[in-house]
């Protein structure tokens, strides 16, 4: 496609509910990232994928969030028993990679809520 | 670890110039960016800094002192379609860490 898509746009689960986010990557973009935005506040880091290499996994803020890459494409960020504070944007974001320049190209995220 | 900041709003006129300043203090630095993002959209792009100077890019221009730790952005001619928010973000390695962002809004 055109551009970084995310599946769903809007999500509203039920706490202690599981939950995954899909993201399909630029063409040919092998870095990919995970951000989340809450409201008021900076987008957050949470995992960087990069071709073959071991992902960045040190943004996660708690085991509950796991995140993979199959193919060094679509990527599915899940987040277990899902708590009331995990409400925020997720954003997913591919590049080029390995090249300083190179701007992150963002998806529209998607809402999570958590009832 | 990283520290970035920016004014969390500006207000300015159709017409006018405004000015975004952004310091940081990070653990390295492999360039700076801006963003623009309109509420409920994606963040994009808007410029890059590496090395110390001016960038211009039409009315959007930016500035970065790699050694005072400072950067602006520079958005003249206001229009209406600014008003927006606009992230600086700052790149270690390949970890762009982002400042909690800058609302604009423009007025008639």
């Amino acid at each position: 496609g055109a551009g970084v898509s995310q599946s769903p746009s809007n999500k509203v689960t039920e706490k202690g509910k599981d939950v995954e986010l899909r993201c399909d990557p630029i063409s040919g973009h092998t870095a990919l990232y995970w951000y989340r935005q809450s409201l008021g506040q900076g987008l957050e880091f949470l995992i960087y994928f990069q071709g073959n290499s071991a992902p960045d996994k040190s943004g996660l803020p708690s085991d509950r969030f796991s995140a993979e890459r199959t193919g060094g494409s679509v990527s599915t960020l899940t987040i277990q028993r899902t708590q009331q504070e995990d409400s925020a944007v997720y954003l997913c974001a591919s590049s080029w990679g390995g090249t300083e320049g190179s701007p992150l190209h963002f998806g529209n995220g998607t809402r999570l809520t958590v009832t | 670890g990283q520290n970035i900041d920016q004014p969390t709003e500006m207000t300015a006129t159709e017409g006018a110039i405004v000015q975004i300043n952004c310091t940081y203090q990070t653990s390295g630095f492999n360039g700076l960016f801006w963003y623009q993002q309109h509420a409920g959209e994606a963040p994009t792009f808007l410029s890059y800094n590496v090395l110390d100077g001016l960038e211009e890019k039409g009315r959007f221009s930016s500035f970065l002192s790699r050694s005072k730790g400072y950067s602006y952005l520079l958005l003249k001619e206001l229009q209406m379609k600014d008003s927006a928010s606009y992230l600086c973000a700052v790149r270690n390695d390949y970890k762009l860490s982002f400042g909690a962002g800058t609302t604009v809004t423009v007025r008639a």
